[in-house]
C-alpha cells in the first residue's frame, strides 16, 4: 500500500520568509511525486512533479521541490514567501505501472502574513 | 485550450434524490477521475476511466455512486439516493495518458443534501 504524510496541517510565516512544507511517502519502489496548490474558492492546480532524474525539480509560480530517497520525502520550496502564497498545498503519489491514480496527502494550509 | 469543465457549480438536494453532475475534460486527454472533498477526509478517489474504460470505482463509493464515461468528452456521476453525508465539492479531473502525467482539475461542483 502506498500513503502520502504532510505532518503539518497549518504553516503560517511573514511575507518575505522562505518556506518549506513537508511531504513524506511510503512506497516500496521509485514513486512518482505531484505538488499541487488550491487557491481559496478554487480547485487543485498543479506545480511541479518529480518523475527521474535530477532530485531538484522546479516548477510554476517559483516553487520548487527536492526528492530525498533517503528519507522518503518530497518537500516543497520557495523563497521568498509571498502573501499571495496563502493557499492549501497537497502532496501527491502516483505508483506508476499500470494504475495512474493519485494519492493524496491531507493538504497544508499556508498562511503568509504581509 | 479549454480546460476540464463541471456543471453544474452548485447543487441543492433533498435527501432521497438522484443528482447527476457532469464533467468535460480536456480534449485529447484520456484518464478521467472523479474527486470528492471534504474537510475531515480530504480528497478521496471516486472513481477512474482510463480511455473510457472503468480502472476503478472507488471501493466504498459503490453502492450510491455510479460513474460513467459514455463518450471520450463527457463523464457523469449519479448519486442516488442522496444522503446528507454526501454534501461535499466534487472534483473532476483528466490526464493525457501515464502516470507521469499531471492531472487538470475541474472548478468542482459543491453539492449539499438537505
Amino acid at each position: 500500500a502506498q500513503s502520502v504524510d504532510q505532518p503539518d496541517a497549518h504553516v503560517t510565516l511573514s511575507e518575505g520568509a522562505s518556506l518549506e512544507l513537508r511531504c513524506s511517502y511510503s512506497y516500496s519502489a521509485a514513486p512518482y511525486l505531484f505538488w499541487y496548490v488550491q487557491y481559496p474558492g478554487q480547485s487543485l492546480q498543479f506545480l511541479l512533479k518529480y518523475i527521474t532524474g535530477d532530485t531538484v525539480v522546479k516548477g510554476t509560480k517559483g516553487f520548487e521541490a527536492e526528492f530525498r530517497k533517503s528519507n522518503s520525502s518530497f518537500n516543497l520550496k520557495k523563497s521568498p514567501a509571498h502573501w499571495s502564497d496563502s493557499a492549501k498545498y497537497f502532496c501527491a503519489l502516483n505508483s506508476g505501472g499500470s494504475n495512474y491514480k493519485l494519492t493524496f496527502g491531507k493538504g497544508t494550509l499556508l498562511t503568509v502574513t504581509p | 485550450d479549454a480546460g476540464v469543465t463541471q456543471t453544474p457549480r452548485h447543487e441543492v438536494a433533498e435527501k432521497g434524490q438522484t443528482i447527476i453532475l457532469k464533467c468535460e475534460p480536456v480534449s485529447g486527454h484520456n484518464d478521467l477521475f472523479w474527486y470528492r472533498q471534504t474537510k475531515i477526509q480530504g480528497l478521496e478517489l471516486l472513481s477512474y476511466f482510463r480511455s473510457k474504460s472503468l480502472m476503478e470505482d472507488g471501493g466504498a463509493f459503490k453502492d450510491r455512486f455510479k460513474a460513467e464515461m459514455l463518450n471520450s468528452s463527457f463523464s457523469t456521476l449519479k448519486i442516488q439516493p442522496t444522503e446528507p453525508k454526501d454534501s461535499a465539492v466534487y472534483l473532476c479531473a483528466s490526464s493525457l495518458l501515464g502516470g507521469t502525467y499531471e492531472q487538470y482539475f475541474g472548478p468542482g461542483t459543491r453539492l449539499t443534501v438537505l
